[in-house]
């Protein structure tokens, strides 16, 4: 059982928009960053997002993310068959002194 | 370019030990904090361990506190994972990730990965 509770699965057709939510509690996303990951079949994890919403400069503007209190979202619009993956947010947990992560979102493009 | 190469893993039995190791390039290695963070067969993510760029902070959970240690050697921009005790429910593949303390911590960096199977 995760920290971070995800949605285990999101769908959408292309072009379309989706969005995945992450829920934790005041001693990790209440109080600390959160970042996404993007993780294709058979490849390591991939930085998506940080500062609860801030984008690395190779990331496209499709995916976006907020924060507000102890949960967190990220969005994916213009959905692309390449989106296909599985996404992992995460962040410093206070009480346990450990990074946590959710369980994991599989994304799949109809 | 900047890049984190794990290597060290395979097939070990129950209760014996296995080292592995990170090389990073392409960055000033001791600037940075660094984990290992481990994935189940077709399971998500779980966090093993934390080293602060100085090595004076570690942190490990609680699945591997006393039988895992983190190290590093800045002199060989290298991360280490020294496992002992190892049990079947320690199969996985193990990366390692560079952690940014100007981007809130993020990983902004990870290896390739690299499997250990604990089977008799």
């Amino acid at each position: 059982q995760s920290v971070l509770t995800q949605p285990p699965s999101v769908s959408a057709a292309p072009g379309q928009k989706v969005i995945i939510s992450c829920s934790g509690s005041s001693s990790n996303i209440g109080n600390n960053y959160v970042s996404w990951y993007q993780q294709l079949p058979g490849t390591a994890p991939k930085l998506l997002i940080y500062d609860n919403y801030k984008r690395p400069s190779e990331i496209p503007d499709r995916f976006s993310a907020s924060k507000s209190g102890t949960s967190a979202t990220l969005g994916i619009t213009g959905l692309q068959a390449g989106d296909e993956a599985d996404y992992y947010c995460g962040t410093w947990d206070n009480s346990l002194s450990a990074v946590v992560f959710g369980g994991g979102t599989e994304l799949t493009v109809l | 370019q900047v890049q984190l190469v794990e290597s060290g893993g395979g097939v070990v039995q129950p209760g014996r030990s296995l080292r592995l190791s990170c090389a990073a390039s392409g960055f000033t290695f001791s600037s940075f904090g660094f984990h290992w963070v481990r994935q189940f067969p077709g399971k998500g993510l779980e966090w093993v361990a934390d080293i602060w760029s100085d090595a004076n902070k570690k942190y490990y959970a609680d699945s591997v506190k006393g039988r895992f240690t983190i190290s590093r050697d800045n002199s060989k921009n290298t991360l280490y994972l020294q496992m002992n005790s190892l049990r079947a429910e320690d199969t996985a593949v193990y990366y390692c990730a560079r952690d940014d303390l100007n981007i809130g911590n993020a990983l902004d960096i990870w290896g390739q990965g690299t499997m250990v199977t604990v089977s008799s």
